[in-house]
């Protein structure tokens, strides 16, 4: 069965700092894709990156990177330069490639300290 | 473009009551989804949605649980008869089409059943 494991619940991050949230997920699909989520404190969830499991390289989406390591089964994000924007609860994420399921992990929620 | 809205933001009832949560998808979007996160739990998928027909409700709770998606525009999901560990955030989320690798999500409806 899928599985995604988020062992942070939380962090603290000083402000202009880097900071690294963890995942590993667990899946026997060869082929699947990798997500992560940002929920603020409104609520709302904002897609933030994606990985696909045959992707060669890590994706990247202006601050925000996924250090992809395939054969640990693990999918971090890297957050450069924070901001107090930043903190927020973050989800990582994985759905089977061309499925439709999503499964959560159960988040990290990062503080940015001014 | 106008994102997936859901109605109402916060919903308090009483145990026993009847409520009905309201998405409304991106316009032209056939997959709809429902997602939920109980306190302190992984989001968990509920149900998938492809115009007004059913493709997967594997994850639904219970037949306390019901949703429509009539006419394959908007979505609602029922809660009847509430119970206390049905509080939680709703997620409904859309997409274009189901082998894609994003799921637009909104913001979410918070249930609490007290």
């Amino acid at each position: 069965a899928q599985k995604i494991t988020q062992t942070q619940p939380g962090m603290f991050v000083q402000e202009k700092e880097a900071v690294t949230l963890d995942c590993t997920y667990d899946t026997s699909d060869p082929s699947y894709g990798l997500f992560w989520y940002k929920q603020p404190s409104s609520g709302e969830m904002i897609f933030l990156i994606y990985q696909g499991s045959y992707d060669q390289q890590n994706a990247t989406e202006g601050r925000y990177s996924l250090n992809f390591q395939k054969a640990r089964k693990s999918a971090n994000l890297v957050i450069s330069a924070s901001q107090l924007g930043d903190s927020a609860m973050y989800f990582c994420a994985m759905r089977e490639y061309g499925g439709f399921k999503t499964i959560f992990g159960a988040g990290t929620r990062l503080f940015v300290k001014a | 473009e106008a994102g997936v809205t859901q109605f109402p933001s916060h919903s308090v009832i009483e145990k026993g009551q009847t409520v009905t949560l309201r998405c409304d998808p991106i316009s032209g979007h056939d997959n709809l989804y429902w997602y939920r996160r109980v306190m302190g739990k992984e989001i968990k998928f509920l149900l998938h949605f492809v115009k007004e027909s059913k493709q997967d409700e594997s994850g639904m709770p219970n037949n306390r649980f019901l949703a429509e998606r009539t006419g394959g525009t908007y979505s609602t999901l029922k809660v009847q008869p509430a119970e206390l560990e049905d509080s939680g955030v709703y997620f409904c989320a859309s997409s274009q089409d189901s082998g894609g690798y994003e799921q637009y999500f909104g913001p979410g409806t918070r249930l609490t059943v007290t």
